[in-house]
């Protein structure tokens, strides 16, 4: 079994809906990052999350740590939202461990 | 504010060869890290340096290894070449302390033939 688990693997949408990704992870975390990965390669850092809830313009990260979950909402999706979004678990030491990332496709 | 840089953009490679690829952290940043990323097999850790010391590294053989220098600027090192080498390698930096944010540099491509 993977340590972190990522879903959807996929998920098109339409512009304006409300996108929900998840993240459930079964090992003991200092911290959980999102990212984000355009097709060009480059990696944007969206969040780092310990516990709670951070936001950030249309973006919203929560974690649950008694769950060992993790959610990503955008809300008011738009094409330029496009991207493959990626869960990391931070187990101390600065080694990450990634899930295999969900792709994200929002048509105009 | 410079954000993190890599070179070369794309390297070609032939197996059995050593590739040298080269990361510089955004100013003030003391620590670096290195992922792989495969076709298919998602993102993994390779190396993280900080002050530099190499501080950790994932389950690599070897023959990836790398430095940090008195600038924080770093340098992976990729010998004897395999096909399997072939990946989108990226750099990103940090404060290095506690849990400070991920900066990542745009990676480069490593083509192995």
């Amino acid at each position: 079994k993977n340590e972190v688990e990522q879903s959807p693997q996929n998920l098109t949408a339409q512009e304006g809906e409300f996108i929900t990704i998840n993240c459930s992870y079964s090992v003991g975390i200092s911290a959980l990052h999102w990212l984000q990965q355009h097709p060009g390669g480059g990696i944007v850092s969206l969040f780092m999350l310990s516990s709670g809830k951070k936001k950030h313009g249309r973006l919203i990260a929560t974690i649950n740590i008694q769950e060992k979950h993790s959610s990503l909402h955008i809300t008011a999706s738009h094409p330029r939202d496009s991207a493959v979004y990626i869960c990391a678990l931070d187990q101390g030491a600065q080694k990450l461990v990634f899930g295999q990332g969900t792709r994200l496709t929002i048509n105009p | 504010e410079a954000g993190v840089t890599q070179s070369p953009t794309h390297l070609i490679k032939t197996r059995g060869q050593q590739a040298t690829l080269r990361c510089s952290p955004i100013s003030g940043h003391t620590s670096v890290y290195w992922y792989q990323q495969a076709l298919g097999l998602g993102l993994q850790f390779l190396l993280w340096y900080d002050e530099g010391e190499e501080r950790n590294r994932g389950n690599f053989p070897p023959r990836f290894s790398g430095r940090q220098f008195p600038n924080y600027s770093s340098e992976l090192n990729v010998n004897a070449l395999e096909l399997e080498d072939s990946a989108l390698y990226l750099c990103a930096s940090s404060l290095g302390v506690g849990n400070s944010p991920l900066h990542f540099g745009n990676g480069t491509r490593l083509t192995v033939t």
